[in-house]
């Protein structure tokens, strides 16, 4: 257990629609990272926030957005959906900014249909 | 911008053999190297890491990797493996920015 907590952990909608996903990082780490996963394009990584604020920009769609709250959960929010946004979708977090080191969580798993 | 090269993106092995994943990384001035492995259904699990120092790394289950810089590498390596290392493995890398990349990953199948 990593400690990292993701909901849902399964997911499934049409498109068009909109989802909200959800995360709680391990206790203490002020650092929370959103990546997508799937079969085509690998691990990409989507958004970076730290400490409530926005730390830095992947490839994510303008469809997409996150925000990190003061208790430092952070919601990765998925709008006007299509087929190809299938995927997993995992949240990681870390004590700085500025390491390698994350901690994972299980990821939800969104399917659109 | 960093980037990460995992040439096989299969590798079968029978238990008890040794086996490499093999990596590599563009060049950085600084650079840092994990391995992470993702076991079925579940998040990526920090295996190992690089960020200076001895160039032999040893991470948790038995595994270790050498960082090469004239060649750019980052190798991960078991001397025996289990049925139970049956896991996709990635390596990552962070430069000057500290952007983690990913490697498009290297399933590792350890047959019986």
């Amino acid at each position: 257990d990593s400690g990292v907590t993701q909901t849902p952990k399964h997911l499934i909608t049409a498109t068009g629609q909109r989802v909200t996903l959800r995360c709680s990082p391990r206790s203490g780490d002020l650092s929370v990272y959103w990546y997508q996963q799937s079969l085509d394009q690998g691990l990409q990584f989507l958004i970076q926030y730290y400490n409530g604020e926005e730390r830095a920009k992947g490839n994510i769609l303008e469809r997409f957005s996150a925000q990190q709250f003061p208790d430092l959960h952070s919601e990765l929010n998925l709008s006007s959906l299509e087929l190809g946004d299938s995927a997993l979708y995992f949240c990681a977090s870390s004590v700085s900014p500025n390491t390698g080191e994350l901690f994972f969580g299980e990821g939800s798993r969104l399917t659109v249909l | 911008a960093q980037s990460v090269t995992q040439l096989d993106s299969q590798v079968p092995v029978f238990e008890e053999a040794p086996v490499e994943l093999r990596c590599n990384y563009s060049s950085s001035v600084s650079v840092y190297l994990f391995w992470y492995v993702q076991y079925p259904n579940q998040g990526l699990q920090l295996l190992l890491k690089y960020l200076s120092g001895s160039t032999l790394v040893k991470g948790i289950n038995g595994f270790e990797a050498e960082f090469n810089k004239s060649q750019t590498s980052f190798h991960l390596r078991k001397p025996s493996v289990h049925i139970s290392d049956t896991a996709e493995y990635f390596c990552a890398s962070s430069g000057s920015a500290r952007q983690l990349t990913f490697g498009s990953g290297t399933q590792l199948t350890v047959l019986p």
